[in-house]
């Protein structure tokens, strides 16, 4: 059973609009989350997280929120790149002790230009 | 500063031979973990070394998968024998505080034929 959950597969948005992925949990005792970039053949980067205790962090074009509540997460990014086309991965852990960072499947994110 | 290198980046074998997969950290990052990805599926934890020392190996899939970490720098992850269902992508990936995010490698692409 999966416990970060990405259900859409796969995205397109145009270049300079905006791009929403996301993301939902199903473990209460996850309490940070992080959302990872990845190119073909390459490892996944980091790109941005939040803690539990915020519900918002922004970098540049890139914001995370956190809706406790509804356990669920959305990466915006804004304006949407073509180089921004990657799969995006959401990740989370599960607080002190625990150091296992669980994924869920991906988005592929395609920004035409 | 040189970021985590892993090698091979392909290896193919046939079922019942062993393979062994090796990383390379960040240098200084006393925590090093390992990561599988199987086809279609999310990424998923093996195991995780803060320096030498195994810190949890809950996700190590059975007794043919052993890592090791010899003076805490470089590790190495053997598969023995092999099996079809172990093919996929493995990434190592290392942080300097266990609370850090992760960097990852570009990954070892296992085949198993």
């Amino acid at each position: 059973d999966q416990q970060v959950k990405q259900n859409s597969p796969s995205l397109s948005v145009q270049e300079g609009r905006i791009s929403i992925l996301n993301c939902d949990y199903t473990n209460s005792m996850f309490d940070y989350f992080l959302w990872y970039k990845k190119y073909p053949a390459e490892g996944p980067t980091f790109l941005i997280s939040i803690s539990s205790i915020k519900d918002k962090n922004e970098d540049g074009r890139f914001t995370v929120f956190l809706n406790k509540s509804a356990k669920h997460l959305s990466l915006h990014i804004v304006p949407s790149q073509p180089g921004d086309s990657a799969v995006y991965f959401c990740a989370a852990w599960a607080g002190a002790g625990s150091y296992q960072l669980t994924f869920g499947k991906g988005t592929k994110l395609s920004v035409i230009p | 500063e040189a970021g985590v290198t892993q090698f091979p980046s392909h290896s193919v074998i046939e079922k019942g031979q062993t393979v062994t997969l090796r990383c390379d950290p960040i240098s200084g990052h006393d925590n090093l973990y390992w990561y599988r990805r199987v086809m279609g599926k999310e990424i998923k934890f093996l195991l995780h070394f803060v320096k030498e020392s195994k810190q949890d190996e809950s996700g190590m899939p059975n007794n043919r998968f052993l890592a090791e970490r010899t003076g805490g720098t470089y590790s190495t992850l053997k598969v023995q024998p092999a099996e079809l269902e172990d093919s996929g992508v493995y990434f190592c990936a290392s942080s300097h505080q266990h609370n850090s995010p992760l960097h990852f490698g570009n990954g070892t692409r296992l085949t198993v034929t």
